[in-house]
């Protein structure tokens, strides 16, 4: 299996530009997370879904941000508008989750997005 | 909502050292796991702890969880410059919450 995969790897944009960050997860697998990364908060997760619907958006930072999963096996994570404290590292993971269990989550290599 | 403090916030050693790093919280987990980040990927899962007083033993690393599942601990005996990342520790099932971090670094 490839892992999770993101894209793109790198983003550059403007304030005030519309950002779409897509990902991939492992097949078979029935949740998804995205988390963002910075120096100062560390890693924070946004939102997560489980069999493709949102169980917990209490950390999307505010109505800018937005995500989907239409399918199981792709989710896009939409900023919009972006501004500058919207930069950072921001990560897809996917896992299978049992009820009540500990899973392992499997984390993409990222998106380093910059807004200036 | 539950937190997890990481400490050291930075570790600098010398190769062939041995050292601890902790995870603490006031709220009780069900389990914990502990992750490695090396610079420009993605966190990668180390060891889950489950049992309250558990110890897990990877190659040079120790992990031990509290015995009332607040805290937890990662010893590394000998250390190789390849141990060099941040190490997260995350509490929760389904949902984790991760811990501040300690970035590592092993100077050869």
């Amino acid at each position: 299996d490839a892992g999770v995969i993101q894209s793109p790897r790198h983003e550059v944009t403007e304030m005030g530009q519309e950002v779409t960050l897509r990902c991939k997860p492992i097949s078979g697998h029935n949740s998804l997370f995205w988390y963002r990364q910075t120096m100062m908060r560390g890693l924070e997760l946004l939102i997560y879904f489980n069999n493709n619907v949102p169980i917990d958006d209490s950390g999307m930072p505010e109505d800018r941000f937005s995500a989907k999963m239409p399918n199981a096996s792709f989710s896009t994570l939409k900023i919009q508008p972006s501004e500058p404290r919207d930069s950072a590292v921001y990560f897809c993971a996917s896992s299978f989750s049992l009820a009540g269990a500990y899973n392992e989550q499997f984390f993409g290599p990222g998106t380093r997005l910059t807004v200036l | 909502t539950q937190l997890l403090e990481q400490s050291p916030q930075f570790l600098s050693i010398q190769e062939g050292e041995n050292l601890t790093v902790y995870c603490n919280s006031s709220s009780v987990f069900s389990s914990l796991q502990w992750y490695r980040q090396e610079p420009g990927e993605g966190p990668v899962l180390l060891v889950t702890v489950v049992t309250g007083g558990e110890v897990k033993k990877l190659k040079r690393l120790t992990f031990q969880f509290g015995d009332a599942r607040k805290d937890s601990s990662l010893h590394i005996t000998a250390a190789q410059p390849g141990d060099t990342g941040l190490y997260l520790c995350a509490g929760g099932a389904g949902k984790l919450t991760f811990g501040t971090g300690t970035r590592l670094t092993i100077i050869p």
